[in-house]
């Protein structure tokens, strides 16, 4: 069955500084891979996604991600971060041998920007 | 695109009665799921529509939840007998034929 193992539970980092957020997968077929960001009492916003082609995605808000197969991995970075990407980070995976049906979740990491 | 829509955001109750939340999804999608978190976890599958018909529950979802989505539009998911272990926030989301999953801002239930 597929998992995801996101690695670091909370990350603290102070502002401008560069920040990764890991998540490792274990499936042996096809992928889909996100990253999702939640707010406090809030619902799961997609931040960015990797379908096929280009190993590095990017979002609008500077984070990209980078899909490597041979490590089963798909971490998050971002050279410069601010006080307002505070914020819930969720990996997940979708794979072909469930027809891409659905979305299996990490446990999260919280990302806390101090000034 | 108005977004997915969920009801009510709060429900508190007590123990042994029964619960339902309502979802609205984007008026294109004719996928439907729902999730349940609970505090410090990623959110957890509990089934998902396609059209109307049920597709796949997960062994999260107890004989005490069923899950309808009559017309294919809206669903609704009920809790029968709740217990304080049900306390947690269901999200709903929706999408076209493949991820991503567009998610609401959830039902937040605490059963006291």
């Amino acid at each position: 069955a597929q998992s995801v193992t996101q690695l670091d539970s909370q990350v603290p980092v102070f502002e401008e500084a560069p920040v990764e957020l890991r998540c490792n997968y274990s499936s042996s077929v096809s992928v889909y891979l996100f990253w999702y960001v939640q707010y406090p009492n809030q619902g799961l916003q997609l931040l960015l996604k990797y379908l096929s082609g280009s190993t590095l995605v990017e979002s609008i808000n500077g984070f990209e991600a980078e899909f490597n197969k041979s490590q089963t991995s798909f971490h998050l970075r971002k050279p410069s971060v601010h006080i307002s990407d505070t914020a819930e980070y969720f990996c997940a995976v979708s794979t072909s041998a469930g027809g891409y049906n659905k979305l299996i979740f990490g446990a999260g990491t919280r990302l806390a920007v101090h000034p | 695109d108005t977004g997915v829509s969920q009801n009510p955001r709060h429900k508190i109750t007590k123990r042994g009665q029964n619960v339902t939340f309502r979802c609205d999804p984007i008026s294109e999608h004719n996928r439907l799921y729902w999730y349940r978190q609970t505090l410090g976890q990623g959110p957890e599958f509990l089934t998902y529509f396609q059209n109307e018909a049920q597709l796949e529950k997960s062994r999260l979802l107890s004989d005490r939840f069923s899950a309808e989505r009559p017309k294919g539009s809206f669903s609704t998911l009920e809790i029968q007998r709740t217990e304080q272990g049900d306390s947690a926030m269901y999200l709903c989301a929706s999408s076209k034929e493949l991820p991503p999953l567009h998610f609401g801002n959830g039902t937040r239930l605490t059963v006291t």
